[in-house]
């Protein structure tokens, strides 16, 4: 099955830096890949998604990238904000059903 | 309310207790999902369900059983459970086409306490 590793686990940058939260996965056929923001006490919610045919997307300060031959890809966000801190899961999608990473915390500090 | 909505939002179960989650969808999905999150293994998958059909079920014990009745509906069945069942519980809901994946709507989840 699918193997899906993410790094950093825990991730502080000052208020207006940028963020990058890398990942890889294990199995070729994966073809969607996305991303979810889960606050302290709240769901998860999906942010951004990239599928296989595109290099990268972009939407306002969150950008995705995904390279398909060395099988990673990473989450950039950039002009951090403190409402962006949270614990962040990136994703690969299998069969049915889809294969989270670890999760990274990310903390904007003001 | 994203759509997804799971009762109880918290739960405190004695180890010979025999309680049940719900998860229910108004999205139209055909696809339901549970996770299991706890701090040492976030997002760990249970259960999917695709088409009212189990399609997966990740080596978990027994002591969880879950139901899927519809294609709107899913159930966790929750009996003599470990103090380490304390967790998490998820539901999510997806549309699953064949070749494409698509994203998950969550729940807000049921806080599990097992005493």
């Amino acid at each position: 099955g699918e193997n899906v590793e993410q790094h950093p686990s825990t991730l502080s940058v000052q208020e207006g830096d940028s963020a990058v939260i890398k990942c890889t996965y294990s199995d070729s056929a994966s073809n969607y890949f996305p991303w979810y923001k889960q606050e302290l006490g709240k769901r998860p919610q999906l942010i951004i998604d990239i599928r296989s045919n595109v290099g990268e997307k972009k939407d306002q300060r969150i950008a995705v990238t995904l390279n398909k031959t060395a099988k990673h890809f990473s989450l950039h966000i950039t002009e951090t904000q403190p409402e962006d801190s949270a614990v962040y899961f990136c994703a690969a999608a299998g069969a049915n059903n889809l294969f989270f990473g670890t999760g990274t915390r990310l903390t904007v500090i003001p | 309310e994203t759509g997804v909505t799971q009762t109880p939002r918290h739960l405190v179960m004695g180890m010979t207790n025999k309680k049940s989650l719900k998860c229910e969808q108004h999205l139209g999905h055909n696809a339901m999902y549970w996770y299991k999150q706890s701090a040492k293994k976030p997002l760990e998958l249970m259960f999917v369900y695709s088409l009212e059909e189990r399609v997966e079920n990740n080596s978990v014990p027994s002591r969880f059983s879950p139901e899927c009745p519809n294609s709107s509906h899913l159930f966790l069945h929750l009996h003599t459970l470990q103090p380490e069942d304390s967790a998490l519980y998820l539901c999510a809901s997806s549309q699953v086409s064949p070749g494409t994946g698509v994203g998950y709507t969550f729940g807000s989840g049921t806080r599990l306490t097992v005493v």
